[in-house]
């Protein structure tokens, strides 16, 4: 089973800043399988990214992915106060630990 | 607009069992993958079971084989989770989830979530 991790576990930053999430794999994986979520407290995950880098219907363009092989990338070009959560990536059904971006 | 309203969610005793239900609106239900994906408190989200469009394929996580049964019923647009034997470790929101056209992942669309507590 390919294992999923996420880096850093937290990312403190400020309105306006760059977010650069990593992920990765514990083999090389398909770009096709790789999805990135955002979730907020007492909300469902929201699906943001797949395919590695394709934006989900309505998700703004501040929200980008990238990446191959076993490394990922989710980046938040300047991050808006809505922003702040935890973000979940995700290889086939299995979800890695989340990176919490906070203020 | 996609909805997906889960229910049955409560206060169960070990080895007890309980059965969850998903009714979706807002789209051809037998045309999409469904599944039952998990979230414990303060962890990752766990998928727990997918089934096809007409149910020919079935699958599920280790941890709830032989005690969890996925099934949908297309006439009334109802996605189900039968829960048996159920542990402590169950415990968890437990999030309906559409899935992509012609896949099973990724999860594009999510209820609100059923509490399932299992606790003596």
């Amino acid at each position: 089973e390919t294992v999923v991790s996420q880096s850093p576990d937290t990312l403190p930053l400020s309105p306006g800043e760059r977010a650069t999430l990593s992920c990765r794999t514990s083999q090389s994986v398909s770009s096709r399988s790789l999805a990135w979520y955002q979730q907020k407290p007492g909300q469902a995950p929201r699906l943001l990214i797949y395919a590695a880098s394709k934006r989900a219907t309505g998700v703004p363009a501040r929200f980008s992915g990238s990446g191959s092989g076993t490394d990922f990338t989710l980046t938040i070009s300047s991050l808006e106060p809505e922003d702040f959560a935890v973000y979940y990536c995700q290889h086939h059904e299995t979800f890695g630990l989340g990176t919490k971006v906070e203020i | 607009e996609v909805q997906l309203l889960e229910s049955g969610g409560t206060l169960v005793q070990p080895g007890g069992s309980l059965r969850l239900s998903c009714t979706a609106s807002g789209f051809t239900f037998s045309n999409y993958a469904m599944n039952w994906v998990r979230q414990a408190p303060g962890k990752e989200p766990e998928w727990v079971a997918a089934v096809s469009p007409t149910a020919n394929s079935i699958f599920y996580t280790d941890a709830v084989k032989g005690r969890f049964t996925i099934s949908r019923d297309n006439s009334n647009n109802t996605l189900f989770l039968e829960m048996s034997s159920l542990r402590v470790e169950d415990t968890a929101i437990y999030y309906c989830a559409k899935a992509s056209l012609g896949t099973t992942q990724p999860y594009e669309d999510w209820g609100r979530g059923t509490l399932v507590t299992v606790s003596s």
